[in-house]
């Protein structure tokens, strides 16, 4: 069945310590990956996105993502969290020809001082 | 450019009644979608429209409709309430152009609480 899965549902990091969001996928072809952000209380925000070409992508806010083939993943990172990352996280797809955005389940991202 | 918009940010309803949720797009945008997020189930799709046209549609009964005016607005309605419909439901504007149909921008969305 097709399919966006974050296996992780919540996290917890340090402040300033590295961070790995895991995002796999499971269609026929390479869908068009993204990734997006919901703070508290708010609507979803736009991270990044991958289309083509280089397997890795920057985005906003000091994140990147890295798209993987042969593993079927589009996993986020960020060298170093602030407080203020502390937030839901959602890998979302779409495939071409079909404009429906497809959501994972979201991994909730803690950070501790 | 003015963010999206959605109205009324709060609502609260008893069952059976009906309530219709609106959107403005960014100024530009022809595609709106529409989500439904509650902490059991994520975030699942509606539909989408394009142009005046529904170009997409998810899996909710029929009491989900929606309609988009010629101005890109848009709007929900949901017919005969039930207890599960209590939700934050979120509206998304992007161009809408093939393959950047993904590239949403959402509204803070509309919480509504059916008692």
């Amino acid at each position: 069945a097709q399919s966006v899965t974050q296996p992780d549902i919540h996290i917890t990091v340090s402040e300033g310590a590295s961070l790995e969001l895991r995002c796999n996928y499971s269609y026929g072809a390479t869908p068009y990956l993204f990734w997006y952000v919901q703070s508290p209380g708010q609507g979803l925000q736009l991270l990044l996105k991958y289309f083509s070409g280089d397997t890795l992508v920057q985005g906003i806010k000091g994140f990147e993502a890295e798209f993987k083939r042969s593993q079927s993943s589009f996993n986020l990172r960020k060298p170093s969290v602030h407080w203020s990352d502390a937030a839901e996280y959602f890998c979302a797809v779409v495939i071409f020809g079909n404009e429906k955005l497809t959501f994972g389940t979201g991994t909730r991202l803690t950070i501790i001082p | 450019k003015a963010g999206v918009t959605q109205t009324p940010r709060y609502l609260i309803k008893t069952r059976g009644q009906q309530v219709t949720l609106s959107c403005s797009p960014i100024s530009g945008h022809r595609s709106v979608s529409w989500y439904q997020q509650t902490p059991g189930q994520g975030l699942q799709f509606l539909f989408e429209y394009f142009s005046e046209t529904q170009r997409n549609k998810g899996n909710f009964p029929g009491r989900f409709s929606g309609r988009q005016f010629s101005n890109s607005r848009s709007e929900m309605n949901v017919s005969t309430l039930e207890l599960g419909d209590s939700a934050l439901y979120l509206c998304a504007s992007s161009t809408g152009t093939s393959g950047r149909a993904g590239e949403q921008f959402f509204g803070p969305g509309t919480r509504l609480t059916v008692l």
